[in-house]
């Protein structure tokens, strides 16, 4: 395990409302991605960060942005949360020079 | 782009058989890397076991073990005496590794029951 937490582990939340979940991990991994996980559709990557201040967009990006300020942290933050943002979250990361990635426990998100 | 299919999404097996899970990839690459992951009714992603292209030889963990088909882009995934723990949802992965940044792509995954 990499050690990482996400908070909150659930959130409830209206329409229109901003939102922010954190990822956290405490293993110095440079690269941190944040994954939405949806019935029928798998895991799919909304945004990645590559280190501090590196961020990218993944294939479901509309709607949502991040920022890394340190290595430990990555925000995921749904400027106005819609319906169809409803999911659960996941955050990993992974160490520089390797390729398996590390999950963090998801946030469960509902947007009414 | 990659993708990644998994044709059974759901399965069940009785406890201490054996059960096969597919997966089939598409992919213009010729370096990458597969995995195969759990997450039980908990939520938590766990990695079984990730296969790299080059290697021809099968990977295994413990009961787990794949069946890669590098020219057939197939990776199937055995459970040999299945556990009631080993019930779960189980999504292949694919990784190419030719970029920097190693992004997943993942299968809509297998609910796999095993029945006492």
């Amino acid at each position: 395990d990499a050690g990482i937490t996400q908070s909150p582990r659930h959130k409830v939340t209206e329409t229109g409302t901003p939102v922010t979940l954190r990822c956290h991990q405490t293993e110095n991994h440079r690269y941190m991605y944040w994954y939405r996980q949806d019935p029928g559709h798998g895991l799919r990557l909304i945004h990645y960060s590559y280190g501090v201040k590196d961020t990218d967009k993944g294939e479901v990006s509309d709607g949502y942005s991040v920022s890394r300020s340190k290595t430990e942290d990555f925000l995921l933050t749904l400027e106005s949360a819609t319906s169809s943002q409803t999911s659960v979250y996941f955050c990993a990361s992974r160490v520089s020079g390797t390729d398996t990635q590390y999950f963090g426990p998801g946030t469960r998100l509902t947007v009414l | 782009a990659q993708t990644v299919t998994q044709s059974q999404p759901e399965m069940s097996v009785q406890e201490a058989e054996t059960v096969t899970l597919s997966c089939t990839y598409d992919t213009s690459e010729s370096n990458y890397y597969l995995f195969w992951y759990k997450q039980p009714p908990s939520r938590q992603m766990i990695l079984v076991i990730r296969q790299e292209a080059y290697k021809q030889q099968n990977a295994t963990e413990n009961r787990f073990s794949v069946n890669f088909q590098k020219a057939a882009k197939s990776f199937s995934l055995k459970i040999s005496d299945s556990q009631l723990g080993d019930t779960a949802m189980y999504f292949c992965a694919f990784l190419n590794s030719g970029g920097s940044n190693y992004k997943l792509t993942f299968g809509k995954g297998t609910l796999l029951t095993v029945n006492p």
